[in-house]
C-alpha cells in the first residue's frame, strides 16, 4: 500500500529536549515536504526537498532542521523545541515526473506538544 | 501575509443540498489551484484541481470554479452527503513550480442528515 508514514503520531515533550519526527514514503517520490497546521493559519510549509541531499526552506523554517540522506526518508529535527512549536505536523511527498497535477500525498500527522 | 484565504472557518449544510466553499488569493503569480479534504486524525487528501487556463473543472459531485479576474475560486459539492463532513483546504501553486504550494486556512464543512 502506497503511504507516507510519520512517527511518533503523538508526543509531549519539554522545552529544549531535542526530538526528531521521522517520515518515510514507499512511493519512490523525489519531492518531500514538511508542513505544520495551526488554528487560523492553515498549513504552512517548513522545509522541502526536491531529491536526496537537496533541501530548502519553506515559509516557517526557524527552529527546525531537516536532512535527506535517502530518498524514502525525510526526518524533521527540533534541536531545542519551544512552546511555540506546539502544533500538528504533516509530512508529504509527490513524484516530480509525469503529469504535474501537484498532488501531494500526506502522512497522518504528528501532534507535538512542547511544555 | 496570507496569500490564500478561506474567509469562512465553517459551513453547515443539509444532506442533499449544495455546499459552496470559497477561496480568495492575492498573488497573481499563482497558476494552478487544488482542493484537499481532511478528516480528523488523518492527513489531507487531494480532491480536485484546476489550471488557470480553465474556469471550471468537474469530477463527479465536485466542481471547482475559477474567476481569475476576481482572484477567487470555489468548490461546489452537489449533492452534499454526511461523509463530506471534513475540513477543506484550498491550495495554490506559484508559476515557479510545485515546490512551494501555499495553503489556505481551511473551512470546516458539516453536512447534517
Amino acid at each position: 500500500e502506497a503511504q507516507v508514514t510519520q512517527n511518533p503520531r503523538y508526543l509531549i515533550t519539554v522545552t529544549g529536549k531535542k526530538l526528531t519526527v521521522t517520515c518515510s514514503q514507499n512511493m519512490n517520490h523525489e519531492y518531500m515536504s514538511w508542513y505544520r497546521q495551526d488554528p487560523g493559519l492553515g498549513l504552512r510549509q517548513i522545509y522541502y526537498s526536491m531529491n536526496v541531499e537537496v533541501t530548502d526552506k519553506g515559509d516557517v523554517p526557524e527552529g527546525y532542521k531537516v536532512s535527506r540522506k535517502e530518498k524514502r526518508n525525510f526526518p524533521l529535527i527540533l534541536e531545542s523545541p519551544s512552546p511555540n512549536q506546539t502544533s500538528l505536523y504533516f509530512c508529504a511527498s509527490r513524484s516530480v515526473r509525469g503529469a504535474s497535477t501537484g498532488e501531494l500525498f500526506f502522512g497522518e500527522g504528528s501532534r507535538l506538544t512542547v511544555l | 501575509d496570507q496569500q490564500v484565504k478561506q474567509n469562512s472557518p465553517s459551513l453547515s449544510v443539509q444532506e442533499g443540498r449544495i455546499s459552496i466553499l470559497n477561496c480568495d488569493y492575492t498573488n497573481s503569480m499563482f497558476d494552478y489551484f487544488l482542493w484537499y479534504k481532511k478528516y480528523p486524525a488523518e492527513g489531507p487528501t487531494f480532491l480536485i484541481s484546476i489550471s488557470s487556463i480553465k474556469d471550471k473543472n468537474e469530477d463527479g459531485r465536485f466542481t471547482v470554479f475559477l474567476n481569475k479576474s476576481a482572484k477567487h475560486l470555489s468548490l461546489h459539492i452537489v449533492p452534499s452527503q454526511p461523509g463530506d463532513s471534513a475540513v477543506y483546504f484550498c491550495a495554490a501553486r506559484p508559476n515557479t513550480g510545485f515546490q512551494k504550494l501555499v495553503f489556505g486556512t481551511g473551512t470546516r464543512l458539516l453536512v447534517s442528515p
